[in-house]
């Protein structure tokens, strides 16, 4: 089946740093992938989608200069949270579709970001 | 209106039952649909898939979908403590995916 790695799973910054996430989908291309974020308790919210080859399409709400996408190839998306503040301390999880949409999203395994 | 809805729970069963978790949605074009299933901390894994009207079942787990009602179903038989964990639905219309805030389900030893 399909297999969406994302790294880091864990990673603690100080307030004011940047940090990547990537998300990969090993054995299959991703044209799109999507970037989830979810608070402790809390239902997936939609950040963003990332389109290989073109800009991110971002949920209303979302900063697209404070969370940058980068979808450069078909394997691989990144979201960077610049200038991050103890706010932005989430789980952020992407995922990927494996041909049609009808098929269902793929995730990858999240990554907890704690700001301190 | 939400486009998927769930009742958030909690839900409580003992070791051994059938779990029961409902979803229903508001657009009748929805063409599939899906039950994933998160662990605390953990991102969602797709469990159930289904397409058409009536039931697909998979081990100890069935989906039921119903487009004239616009509700999709998953039970769960012989619940297992490892069944401990949130249930999201998820409805694909069109373009759009989307998700369902998701039951929270408790399987007591």
């Amino acid at each position: 089946g399909a297999v969406v790695s994302q790294h880091p799973s864990r990673v603690i910054c100080k307030s004011g740093t940047s940090v990547k996430i990537e998300c990969r989908s090993l054995d299959f291309q991703a044209t799109t992938m999507f970037w989830y974020r979810q608070f402790p308790k809390q239902s997936l919210m939609l950040m963003a989608t990332s389109n290989e080859g073109s800009k991110a399409t971002y949920e209303q709400g979302v900063e697209k200069d404070k969370f940058l996408i980068n979808h450069a190839s078909l394997t691989l998306s990144t979201l960077t949270v610049t200038s991050a503040h103890p706010e932005d301390s989430s789980f952020y999880i992407c995922s990927a579709l494996q041909g049609a949409q009808i098929y269902g999203y793929t995730f990858g395994s999240g990554t907890r970001l704690t700001v301190v | 209106q939400k486009e998927v809805e769930q009742n958030s729970g909690p839900l409580s069963v003992p070791e051994g039952a059938i779990a029961s978790l409902n979803c229903t949605y508001s657009d009748r074009g929805s063409q599939s649909f899906f039950w994933y299933r998160q662990y605390s901390g953990k991102s969602p894994e797709l469990i159930m898939s289904i397409y058409s009207n009536g039931d697909q079942e998979d081990g100890r787990f069935t989906a039921q979908l119903n487009k004239a009602s616009q509700y999709v179903s998953l039970l769960i038989r012989d619940s297992q403590p490892s069944d401990s964990a949130t249930y999201l639905c998820a409805v694909n219309t069109g373009n759009q995916f989307y998700f369902g805030t998701g039951t929270s389900l408790t399987v007591i030893p």
